[in-house]
């Protein structure tokens, strides 16, 4: 069946430096990419996303990069600060043509900021 | 701040028993959707409504329903509990109801089944 899996269930970074979150999938019927953020008490919060018909896209401070060969995907954080502590997942989707839109998660992976 | 609201956000209650937990999405939006997070199996997708009709379904039991209303709130009811059923249980909302978009997750409704 689909799954959405993350390499790394906890990820230590000196504040300042670039963090990499990496995610493996294993549907290549997926649509789009989804990285999501979500702190401590609060829901998922959406960060970046990509279709599957691209291979990077570029945020604010974040870059998301697509390796369909390989079912892989990544989230960078340039510069990291203390407030990008928090858990981070990926997801894919495949909307549908009855206007469903289905989001599969991986598990996360703890992000820490060590100042 | 989402703009997604649900309701109640903690919830106490015995096996056996049967809950409704309410979400009303950001203003606009037409979709609903409602996951189930627990520690040992992330975030699950459970179901979508569009505009009060259901769109996609997915790893939700059958002693669980949801709804979507006219006003566009949608309520997730919760029946014959379990004590596995103790999880967050987040709604979503986007303005759309297929393909790629961003989803506004509320602050969950935290449920313990005793």
């Amino acid at each position: 069946g689909e799954s959405v899996g993350l390499h790394l269930p906890t990820l230590s970074v000196q504040e300042g430096d670039n963090s990499i979150i990496n995610c493996a999938y294993s549907n290549s019927a997926s649509d789009y990419f989804i990285w999501y953020k979500q702190e401590s008490g609060k829901g998922p919060q959406f960060i970046i996303d990509i279709r599957s018909n691209m291979d990077k896209r570029q945020g604010q401070r974040v870059t998301v990069l697509l390796n369909k060969t390989v079912k892989h995907l990544s989230l960078q954080i340039a510069a990291t600060q203390p407030g990008d502590s928090a858990v981070y997942f990926c997801a894919e989707g495949r909307g549908d043509t009855g206007g469903g839109n289905k989001l599969t998660f991986g598990t996360g992976t703890q992000l820490k900021v060590e100042l | 701040d989402s703009g997604v609201t649900q309701t109640p956000k903690h919830l106490i209650t015995a096996t056996g028993q049967r809950v409704t937990l309410r979400c009303s999405p950001r203003s606009g939006d037409l979709s609903v959707y409602w996951y189930q997070q627990s520690l040992d199996q992330g975030l699950q997708f459970l179901i979508q409504y569009y505009n009060g009709e259901e769109r996609a379904k997915g790893n939700i039991l059958e002693r669980f329903s949801a709804q979507q209303f006219p006003d566009l709130h949608s309520e997730l009811n919760l029946s014959s509990l379990e004590l596995g059923d103790s999880a967050l249980y987040f709604c979503a909302s986007s303005v759309l109801g297929g393909g790629a978009g961003e989803l506004f997750f509320g602050e969950g409704s935290r449920l313990t089944v005793l």
